[in-house]
């Protein structure tokens, strides 16, 4: 299993421009969720969804948009990108709304 | 005031050493609290879930006060592969949808 997948991995943007963050993940986790990690802080939710056609914000969703039309993937849209985008972001999966999350890698996104 | 605070450390210990990390937060309605440990540059990864009367998984404990609000974690007879940010994760809910995490503590092992 490869679990949570997201690419890419390193992505250095330019202010005003846009980009789309992929997931995907082959547990059939109905639940997905989109977070950012900032120096310092803890781990904010962007984005979640409890299953395809299902999406809902958290706490940090301006800037961004989501979209779930299938269950396996769970790509992040940025639009207009700003340097308080500049984050590393983490997609994640559970299996049910209560059970422990699985984190992809990471994608560490730089805006200049 | 951050919902979930933790002392950022670095704690910096020998090998063989107990060390033990405390988390607070401020809603008094949460519901689930986790540790998660993230290595350098990596994703987080579930550690151990705690429960009300404490539990316990090998060298790890973890108990929970929930009249003071705050948990904590012990780590006993420290490895090198220790080594890692732990983060203090807090549900607000019953569900996934609202967790909070803490900015993590940073622990160094060494020979």
């Amino acid at each position: 299993n490869a679990g949570v997948t997201q690419t890419p991995k390193f992505r250095i943007l330019k202010i005003g421009q846009s980009m789309t963050l992929q997931c995907t993940q082959d547990m059939n986790h109905n639940y997905m969720y989109w977070y950012r990690q900032d120096p310092g802080m803890g781990l904010k939710l962007i984005y979640y969804s409890v299953g395809a056609g299902i999406t809902d914000k958290g706490e940090v969703p301006n800037g961004y948009n989501v979209s779930r039309s299938t269950t396996e993937d769970f790509p992040l849209r940025l639009e207009l990108a700003a340097p308080s985008q500049t984050s590393v972001y983490f997609c994640a999966s559970s299996y049910s709304e209560y059970e422990k999350l699985f984190f992809g890698s990471g994608t560490q996104l730089s805006v200049l | 005031r951050k919902e979930v605070e933790q002392d950022p450390g670095p704690f910096n210990v020998p090998e063989g050493a107990t060390v033990a990390f405390n988390c607070t937060y401020s809603n008094s309605a949460s519901q689930s609290f986790f540790w998660y440990r993230q290595d350098c540059r990596k994703e987080p990864k579930l550690l151990m879930s705690v429960y009300s009367s404490g539990n316990e998984d090998g060298r790890f404990t973890a108990q929970l006060n929930r009249a003071s609000q705050y948990i904590s974690l012990l780590i006993r007879d420290s490895k090198l592969s220790d080594s890692a940010t732990y983060l203090c994760v807090v549900n607000r809910r019953a569900n996934n949808n609202d967790m909070r995490f803490g900015a993590g503590t940073r622990l160094t092992v060494k020979p």
